[in-house]
Order: structure tokens, then sequence, then C-alpha cells
């Protein structure tokens, strides 16, 4: 059966520093993937999407980054946080259904 | 611009009550659209798919009308475990997701 981990799960981090989230898929091959962001209260906001190795498209302009370096992991990434990224981080698969990573609380201070 | 449109609640609602909710999405060619629950500080989960002949699980229906451009979900006999946050999304193929805010709904005993 098809899996999607995230990790870490929550992290606390200062403003400056950098940022990496994975997320790994497993029992399919070639999926889409995609990042969003879940302000508190708020609905999803799409980050990236990636229909294949090295293929990120970016939806808003920010301080993140994307990078898929294989078939079934995607990474979040940023070089300098600002407070402004704390928030909910969602990876997510989709072949006929979408399927959620199980997210990573940011909180930069 | 490609939309799904939800009342943002709250709902609040009596144990026991029926209650409905709908979403509105503005491209005619979107091809299929599902009911996603996201409890507090939580991932989405799929809830149910949405077909024009209407989907029946247990307490819970949903159904699509092309005509009018909407889908709804109608949740029976609430129970408290059924308060949660209730998003819709249209998929529009290849990799094109379009998500609604989301309409939060307390269940009170």
């Amino acid at each position: 059966s098809q899996t999607i981990h995230q990790w870490p799960a929550t992290l606390v981090q200062p403003v400056g520093s950098p940022l990496s989230l994975e997320c790994t898929v497993e029992g399919t091959s070639n999926p889409n993937l995609y990042w969003y962001r879940q302000a508190a209260g708020r609905g999803l906001q799409l980050l990236f999407y990636s229909v294949g190795i090295g293929q990120i498209s970016s939806e808003v302009p920010q301080n993140l980054s994307a990078s898929r370096p294989q078939d079934r992991q995607f990474i979040l990434s940023s070089k300098k946080l600002l407070l402004s990224d704390s928030g909910f981080y969602l990876c997510a698969w989709a072949d006929r259904i979408i399927y959620f990573g199980e997210g990573s609380w940011l909180t930069v201070v | 611009r490609k939309e799904v449109e939800q009342d943002p609640g709250p709902f609040n609602v009596p144990e026991g009550a029926t209650v409905a909710f709908n979403c509105t999405y503005s491209n005619s060619a979107s091809q299929s659209f599902f009911w996603y629950r996201q409890d507090c500080r939580k991932e989405p989960k799929l809830l149910m798919s949405v077909y024009s002949s209407g989907n029946e699980d247990g307490r819970f229906t949903a159904q699509l009308n092309r005509a009018s451009q909407y889908i709804s979900l109608l949740i029976r006999d609430s129970k408290l475990s059924d308060s949660a946050t209730y998003l819709c999304v249209a998929f529009e193929g290849n990799y094109q997701l379009i998500w609604g805010a989301g309409t939060k709904l307390i269940i009170k005993p």
C-alpha cells in the first residue's frame, strides 16, 4: 500500500537559520508531489509541486525552495528563515486521491 | 482564476442534528472532487469521493451538481467526534488541485 512520511514533526528555529523538511513516498512510482503550508486557522497554500525528478514548480514567491533528488523524495528548504515562515507544512502526493504526510509544525522565533 | 469556495463557519450544531456544507467551484472542466476532514493540528484525511450519482457512506452523503457547479456534504445524526474542519478539493487532472479554505464544524452536546 502507498504511504507517505515527512519529518521532522515539530521544530523551533531561530530567524535566519536554515530549514530542511523531508518527505518520502512508498508503494508508488513517479508520483505528483506537493508541499503546502497552512497558517493557523487558514486553508492550504500550495508552495511547490513536482511531476518528476528534478522538476519543481513554484506557486508563490518566497524564501523557500524545493528539490526532488529521487523519484519518491521531496525536500523543502530555506537558507534563512523568516518569522512569517512559521506554520504547518504538509507534504502530499496525488494519484487519483491525495494523501498527506503527518505534517511538520515549524515555529520561527 | 480557478477557485473553490466554502463557508468558513464555524457551524455550531447540536449532537444528533443534520448538517450540510456546500462548496462551489469555478472551473467547469474540473474532473473529480473529494471531501477531506482535518482535525486540529493534524493532516487532512480523505473522507469521501464525490460523484454525480451521489456517494453515501454511513451517516455521510456527498453529491456533485455539475450544472450548478457545487458539491455538497450531508452529515446525519451528527456525533461529537464529527467536530473538525471539512475541506473540499477539485482535482483538475494531471497535477492541479484546487482546495477550499475549509468549513469548521463544532458539534455540541
